[in-house]
């Protein structure tokens, strides 16, 4: 089993849809958890941390569910500008590296 | 100002060349990572620093050798490049090693071995 599983995708949606991503993760004693945005042939950007309680910046809404072992990423209003590719990332142990999904394609259409 | 900046952003070489590429941070970060990224877009750690100590290496071939002369410095020089090292190749460092923050990651230096 992978570290950290994402749906590849891609997913193609018009403008102003509700989009969500999943992410499930292997490691119970996982600390801390990333989404990333990667735009084409850029490096990979913070876009948001993930806390339990979950957490909103705007369009974007974060959640997670420990006991599922489970990240998800919700994009209200999707915006031509939302076309990236979103990761999904893992610190499983204080002190060790980030563990990064394949990520998700997400191409957003007028 | 750039935050975490690498060089150089493109390298073409042929297989069996030695090459280096650079990477500073002026985000005054303790730790520092190289990752490679493949075709398949998957993000692999290869090396990790903390303030110029190695504490990470990855199952990586030894022709892969990091050298960090300072904490804000970070460089891999590859040798006997072979096709398979084509990939491209991110800096990123974090405010501590513990990754409470997540990373800043440089532009990424495209690496082409022909």
């Amino acid at each position: 089993r992978k570290e950290v599983e994402q749906d590849p995708g891609p997913f193609n949606v018009p403008e102003g849809a509700t989009v969500a991503f999943n992410c499930t993760y292997s490691n119970s004693a996982s600390q801390s958890f990333f989404w990333y945005r990667q735009d084409c042939r850029k490096e990979p950007k913070l876009l948001m941390s993930v806390y339990s309680s979950g957490n909103e910046d705007g369009r974007f809404t974060a959640q997670l569910n420990r006991a599922s072992q489970y990240i998800s990423l919700l994009i209200r209003d999707s915006k031509l500008s939302d076309s990236a590719t979103y990761l999904c990332v893992v610190n499983p142990t204080q002190g060790g590296k980030l563990i990064f999904g394949q990520g998700t394609e997400l191409s957003v259409k007028p | 100002d750039t935050a975490v900046s690498q060089t150089p952003k493109y390298l073409v070489t042929q297989m069996g060349n030695d090459k280096s590429i650079k990477c500073e941070q002026n985000l005054g970060h303790d730790t520092m990572y190289w990752y490679k990224q493949d075709s398949k877009k998957f993000l692999k750690i290869m090396f990790s620093y903390n303030n110029k100590e190695l504490i990470i290496n990855e199952t990586v071939p030894n022709r892969f050798s990091p050298k960090s002369p300072d904490k804000a410095h970070l460089n891999l020089h590859i040798n006997s490049l072979e096709l398979g090292d084509s990939a491209v190749y991110f800096c990123a460092s974090s405010q501590d090693g513990r990754n409470n923050y997540g990373y800043t990651f440089g532009s990424g230096t495209r690496l082409t071995v022909v």
